[in-house]
């Protein structure tokens, strides 16, 4: 079964910081991964996706995440944070070809400071 | 792009009642639409995956009784919280998979808080 594994379920960084945030996933075959953010009581906006193509995937807001195969992880980052970057991020897999679910993390505050 | 309509975003009901929240894709068509329930501070449980024209898959846990699912057409997919309690009080989402995206894309509706009194 296909998991991800968020560390830290807070996170804190000060206005223009740099943003982390941690997903390794467990898979036996490379899968899908995804990053999705929450403003409270809203729905998932998705952020990016990695679908076996570019390692490096650019997504909305500034954000970006890196596929690492050795290290089975997915980080999120982001240059320099925004207050308006406050929010719940998730992340997801999903099996490649006709796999239906996207199984997510835990999840990570992220609390951004002046 | 893609834009799941969830409603209501709010409901409040009696306990014993029962409430139906709607989830419809707007500009695709979704052959799969997904419910799942999430706790205060917890992450995204999936409740079950229903296809448009058959019967839901319900994840292990799930009462099929209590959570009444429907997916009578391409865009729309109906979950009814069937003689509600309090324990039921949750943020339930929708998500909807558009078929002309295969398994990228997810999108998300914007939740439903329902409270049981």
């Amino acid at each position: 079964a296909q998991s991800v594994t968020q560390l830290g379920s807070h996170v804190s960084v000060s206005e223009g910081a740099l943003v982390l945030l941690r997903c390794n996933y467990s898979s036996s075959v490379p899968p899908y991964l995804f990053w999705y953010v929450q403003y409270p009581n809203q729905g998932l906006q998705l952020l990016l996706k990695y679908t076996s193509a570019a390692t490096l995937v650019k997504g909305i807001n500034g954000f970006e995440a890196e596929f690492k195969k050795s290290e089975t992880s997915f980080h999120l980052t982001k240059p320099s944070a925004h207050m308006s970057d406050a929010a719940e991020y998730f992340c997801a897999v999903s099996p490649q070809g006709g796999g239906n679910k996207l199984t997510f993390g835990t999840g990570t505050q992220l609390k951004v400071e002046l | 792009g893609a834009v799941v309509s969830q409603h209501p975003s709010r409901v409040i009901c009696k306990s014993g009642t029962s409430v139906k929240i709607e989830c419809r894709s707007l500009d695709f068509q979704a052959t799969t639409m997904f419910w799942y329930r999430q706790f205060p501070k917890k992450s995204l449980m999936l409740m079950a995956t229903s296809n448009e024209g058959s019967k839901a898959t319900y994840e292990q846990g799930v009462e099929k009784d209590k959570f009444l699912i429907n997916h009578a057409s391409l865009t729309l997919s109906t979950l009814t919280v069937t003689s509600a309690h309090p324990e039921d009080s949750s943020f339930y989402i929708c998500s909807a998979r558009d078929r002309g995206q295969g398994n990228y894309g997810y999108t998300f509706g914007s939740g439903t808080r329902l409270t049981v009194v």
